[in-house]
Parts: C-alpha cells; sequence; structure tokens
C-alpha cells in the first residue's frame, strides 16, 4: 500500500524558515515524480513545486519560486521543502502527493502537515 | 500562466439526480487534466486523469470528458458520499494550476 506522510510543520514568525519532510512507503520511491500542493484555511489548492524521480528536475510556482527549495533523499525515501522567507500568506496545510503510474496526475497524497506563519 | 475556471461554483443537487461540472483551460491542455475530489478536513482523492480515465478504485458514475480547454465531469447519479468539493488541474504547462473548485452540495 502507497503511503506518503508529512511532517516539519509548526508556527514559524514572518521571514523565518521551516523545512518540510515527506516520507514515502510502500513503492519504490526513486522511480515516482513528486510534488507539494498547499492548501490555505477555507481556499482551494495551489500546487507549488515537482521534482523528478532522479532530482535532476525541479520546477515551482511562481508564489514560492526563490523562497522554497523542494529536494529529495532516494535512500531515505524521503521528500523535502525547504521554506525561507516565510510569509502570513504561506499558512496553509502542506502535502505532498505521488504521480500516479504513468500520468503527472496526483494519485497518492499524504494527509497533511500545517505550517502558519505569524508573529 | 495558465488558468482554469470552474462551473458552477456551487451545484445544489439532490441525492440520485446526475451532477455536470465544467472546467475550462485559458489554452489548451490537450488531455493533461485531472480530476480530484475532497471531503472536508481529507486530502484530495485523485477521481480522473487523463482527462477522461478513472483512477483505481473510483466507482463508474464517475465520468470525465473533454480535450483541449473544454472539460466536464460528470457524477451520473449522486450519491451522500459524493457531496463534496471537486478541483481540476491541467499538468500540461508549468506551473501546474489547479481551478477554484465546485461545491456539490445537496439540494
Amino acid at each position: 500500500e502507497v503511503q506518503l506522510e508529512e511532517s516539519g510543520g509548526g508556527l514559524v514568525q514572518p521571514g523565518g524558515s521551516l523545512r518540510l519532510s515527506c516520507v514515502g512507503s510502500g513503492f519504490t520511491f526513486s522511480r515516482f515524480e513528486m510534488n507539494w500542493v498547499r492548501q490555505a484555511p477555507g481556499k482551494g489548492l495551489e500546487w507549488l513545486s515537482y521534482i523528478t524521480g532522479r532530482g535532476n528536475t525541479v520546477f515551482y510556482a511562481d508564489s514560492v519560486k526563490g523562497r522554497f527549495t523542494v529536494s529529495r533523499d532516494n535512500a531515505k525515501n524521503s521528500l523535502y521543502l525547504q521554506m525561507n522567507s516565510l510569509r502570513a500568506e504561506d499558512t496553509a496545510m502542506y502535502y505532498c502527493a505521488r504521480e500516479y503510474d504513468s500520468s503527472s496526475a496526483h494519485g497518492y497524497w499524504g494527509q497533511g502537515t500545517l505550517v502558519t506563519v505569524s508573529s | 500562466e495558465m488558468v482554469m475556471t470552474q462551473s458552477p461554483a456551487t451545484l445544489s443537487v439532490s441525492p440520485g439526480e446526475r451532477a455536470t461540472l465544467s472546467c475550462r483551460a485559458s489554452q489548451s491542455v490537450y488531455s493533461n487534466l485531472a480530476w480530484y475530489q475532497q471531503q472536508p478536513g481529507q486530502a484530495p482523492r485523485l477521481l480522473i486523469y487523463g482527462a477522461s480515465s478513472r483512477a483505481t478504485g473510483i466507482p463508474a458514475r464517475f465520468s470525465g470528458t473533454g480535450s483541449g480547454t473544454e472539460f466536464t465531469l460528470t457524477i451520473s447519479s449522486l450519491q451522500s458520499e459524493d457531496f463534496a468539493i471537486y478541483y481540476c488541474q491541467q499538468y500540461t504547462n508549468w506551473p501546474w494550476t489547479f481551478g477554484q473548485g465546485t461545491k456539490v452540495e445537496i439540494k
């Protein structure tokens, strides 16, 4: 069974940093593209970033480009999101999501980790 | 950035009735279009990928059609568990983008 579990969320002050982690199990982690998606309270879904299985290609939403960095450690079955220069508008539930077999659609999701940016 | 526009924002439907949700892309996404369902307090769930293929375990009452810029998600006979928010997403052009969602509520 494919499972994804995020961690690392919490309360951080504006301008601060946070590193999210996502551990995958039940599949060969290195073979799959991974994404980060967030959802602000009461709002819709926002795609944030993408990384290939080998980690050699990444893409970002304009809203986080230059502030957030996605990476992965396939030996640890782990995906990361380094978030710097955090703003109040970054407050959201952050989900990691795996591609669905041969499609880039997000077929498997974690339960999310909540990030709150506030002084 | 490609804009995905969903309509209507809210759809009121009685159980057992048909629901038709629309998603329009600001430029062609070919068939690289997914639909997700989200229940309150839960992570999204993939329903449809490639515009018309059902994900594993998704009931046959869910169907997706369309290509290019116009897409439709149809729920043929609404069950109680189908009342939720539905999002479309394009995965053709970077950055990938979601629509703003359609809430399907009980009439």
